[in-house]
């Protein structure tokens, strides 16, 4: 696709809720990476993947969250068990390969979360 | 500690006249490159300026100029005659190579373009 795609836009669950929210990154980017935004706060890192290897889960806040992306395309951010601490704006981003410095990150719009 | 420091939550300018944004970061990596993006209130992510760790020159593009002092680890952004569309908030990041591919982000800053 032109850009990357993250659905929904908007996720409304109740606390206890298992959410799966989807990313689409540019087509041929290897890296994929999952941030978390809290309002007026920076991109907090989760995780991020080469191809579908996931190379760091270290910021995934607890085993709640996990992430996969089978096919090192599409990739999903699964919460289960929701808790209203979870509501935020999560964000996906690619970049071409992965491995140089010079690569930036091109985001989705992200989706935001809300957990009643 | 923190990887990348953004000290000013909060920032004035008078329109038409220059700013800086203040970056300061953390790495024992030897190759990495710095970033800076816009977030306006809209929400998207907007790719600004680039440095590069080996770079000899400061980053420059338009009105955006990237005062880098490596000594210092500090990667601050310049902008010059400020337009009211400037206002947003402003991150700084830095990717290490070396040491995971890791993206860090600082924590923003929030620009006011005054009229």
């Amino acid at each position: 696709g032109a850009g990357v795609s993250q659905s929904p836009r908007y996720k409304v669950t109740k606390r206890g809720q298992d959410v799966a929210l989807r990313c689409d990154p540019i087509s041929g980017h290897v890296s994929l990476y999952w941030y978390r935004q809290a309002l007026g706060q920076g991109p907090e890192f989760l995780t991020y993947f080469n191809y579908e290897a996931q190379q760091d889960k270290s910021g995934l806040p607890n085993d709640r969250f996990s992430a996969e992306r089978p096919e090192g395309s599409i990739s999903t951010l699964t919460i289960q068990r929701t808790e209203q601490r979870d509501s935020a704006m999560y964000r996906c981003a690619s970049s071409p390969r992965g491995g140089s410095t010079n690569e930036k990150l091109f985001f989705g719009s992200g989706t935001q979360l809300s957990v009643l | 500690a923190q990887k990348i420091t953004q000290t000013q939550p909060g920032m004035f300018v008078q329109e038409k006249e220059a700013v800086t944004l203040d970056c300061t970061y953390d790495t024992s990596d030897p190759s990495y490159g710095l970033f800076w993006y816009k977030q306006p209130s809209s929400g998207e992510m907007i790719f600004l300026i680039y440095q590069g760790s080996y770079d000899q020159q400061n980053a420059t593009e338009g009105r955006y100029s990237l005062n880098f002092q490596k000594a210092r680890k500090s990667a601050n952004l310049v902008i010059s005659a400020s337009q009211l569309g400037d206002s947003a908030m402003y991150f700084c990041a830095m990717r290490e190579v070396n040491t995971g591919n890791q993206f860090y982000f600082g924590t923003g800053t929030s620009l006011t373009v005054i009229p």
